[in-house]
């Protein structure tokens, strides 16, 4: 069973579109972070949600954690051929801060 | 600065051969994790280190999987007599904070097994 279900799986647009992905779990999560990963690479942090209903926007991408800390979604804007990646989301429930449960990620392919 | 480095890249082993799989984190870092991330899935918790103490292995697949720290930075994860469902990339992560804080953990490149 899969604690975290990312949505779509597979998302190939064009340059300029705009995109949405989806973290969702039945289970509350003391805080979740979105990563993103390039073929051959670790895992790099883009941001860290801890607040139900917090909303935060990194230059063209904005997170939101829902209200229930169950879910969350990543928006971009204006996608460019650079955001080509792997975004997994992953969670941490209270008293194992450490301990990340990752979803199955989206690979997102931006063509010029 | 240097990142979390990881050697080889890449290992191809036979069935039944042991490898040992090396991590250097980021130096002064306290906490290192290990994950196993198979193809098309996302990474999947091992087990974790605080300094030279394994606080957790409870994600560790089986006995023939083993980790260690002595000196609370270098660590190395053994897998003994390698099963092709063993083959998966193995990211090692580094984090400046101990467990309870929760810090931000900066991942290697990963070392690609094949067990043929």
């Amino acid at each position: 069973t899969q604690l975290l279900e990312q949505s779509p799986q597979f998302l190939s647009i064009q340059e300029g579109e705009n995109l949405t992905v989806y973290c969702n779990s039945s289970s509350v999560f003391s805080s979740l972070q979105w990563y993103r990963q390039e073929p051959g690479e670790g895992p790099v942090l883009l941001v860290t949600v801890v607040t139900g209903g917090e909303v935060k926007k990194l230059k063209r991408l904005t997170f939101q954690f829902g209200d229930a800390r169950k879910d969350s979604s990543l928006h971009i804007t204006a996608a460019q051929p650079g955001d080509t990646g792997l975004y997994l989301c992953a969670g941490a429930r209270g008293g194992s801060n450490y301990k990340l449960t990752f979803g199955k990620g989206t690979l997102l392919t931006v063509n010029p | 600065g240097a990142g979390v480095s990881q050697s080889p890249r890449y290992k191809v082993a036979k069935r039944g051969q042991d490898v040992a799989l090396r991590c250097d984190p980021i130096s002064g870092h306290v906490s290192l994790f290990w994950y196993q991330q198979a193809l098309g899935q996302g990474p999947e918790f091992l087990t974790y280190f605080q300094n030279e103490a394994q606080l957790d292995k409870s994600g560790l697949p089986s006995d023939r999987f083993f980790a260690e720290r002595p000196e609370g930075s270098v660590s190395t994860l053994k897998i003994q007599r390698t099963q092709q469902e063993d083959s998966a990339v193995y990211l090692c992560a580094s984090s400046p904070t101990d467990s309870y804080l929760g810090g931000t953990q900066y991942f290697g490149p990963g070392t690609r097994l094949l067990v043929l």
